[in-house]
């Protein structure tokens, strides 16, 4: 089976860093993926880790550890319109199967 | 199209009845991805089409569930005798081809959002 846990909540202030946990247990594991999903809209793809390391895109990183079974994703300068969910998603042959979400809230 | 489209938006419908729901995916993408999503919750994978075949439908939550994709394009998601704990936005995604998931990315639609009263 698949199984993936990550915070449920998560609060920070506008312009700090904050990380996102997700550890994982899965087999036929392909890569990790984030997405982000504002209420009421669809997921968007953030970013995707293959390999062990950090992946940087402008101000969100993912970083993954395969032989932890853990992976983050660290978003840095934070903004109000960074309030968001944010899944990870442990990816197999054909599909990505997705954790219950971090809700991040933005705070001034 | 400029994106993964699905209609209708919202569904209101009473239990026992039966629903459609439709998703056209971006032009040219050859694989589609049905998920479910509670109020809260994480997505829940559904079933996955690789041009008009299901390769994996080991998502579906019962034999009332059902999906088809005709033209390696719109894809239709049939539940019959829906029952209240089908409330849920579907959602759709597509994905461009067949290379593997780590070199492309899923694409998602806005979602239907069903209630069944």
């Amino acid at each position: 089976g698949q199984s993936l846990e990550q915070p449920s909540e998560v609060t920070a202030v506008e312009g700090a860093i904050v990380q996102i946990n997700c550890t994982y247990q899965t087999s036929g594991f392909y890569g990790l993926s984030w997405y982000q999903q504002h209420d009421g809209g669809a997921p968007t793809f953030l970013s995707y880790n293959a390999l062990d390391g950090l992946e940087e895109t402008g101000r969100f990183s993912s970083f993954l550890s395969r032989s932890d079974s853990y992976g983050y994703l660290l978003l840095q300068e934070l903004q109000m319109k960074d309030s968001a969910s944010y899944f990870c998603a442990v990816a197999g042959a054909n599909n990505l199967f997705f954790g219950t979400g971090t809700r991040l809230t933005v705070i001034p | 199209g400029a994106g993964v489209s699905q209609s209708p938006s919202n569904k209101v419908t009473e239990k026992g009845k039966d629903v459609e729901l439709r998703c056209d995916p971006i032009s040219g993408h050859t694989a589609l991805y049905w998920y479910r999503q509670s109020l809260g919750q994480g997505l829940e994978f559904l079933i996955y089409f690789q041009g008009n075949s299901a390769p994996d439908k080991s998502g579906l939550p019962s034999d009332r569930f059902s999906a088809e994709r005709t033209g390696g394009s719109v894809s239709t998601l049939t539940i019959q005798r829906t029952q209240q704990e089908d409330s849920a936005v579907y959602l759709c995604a597509s994905r461009r081809g067949f290379a593997h998931l780590n070199t492309d990315t899923q694409y998602f639609g806005p979602g239907t959002r069903l209630t069944v009263l």
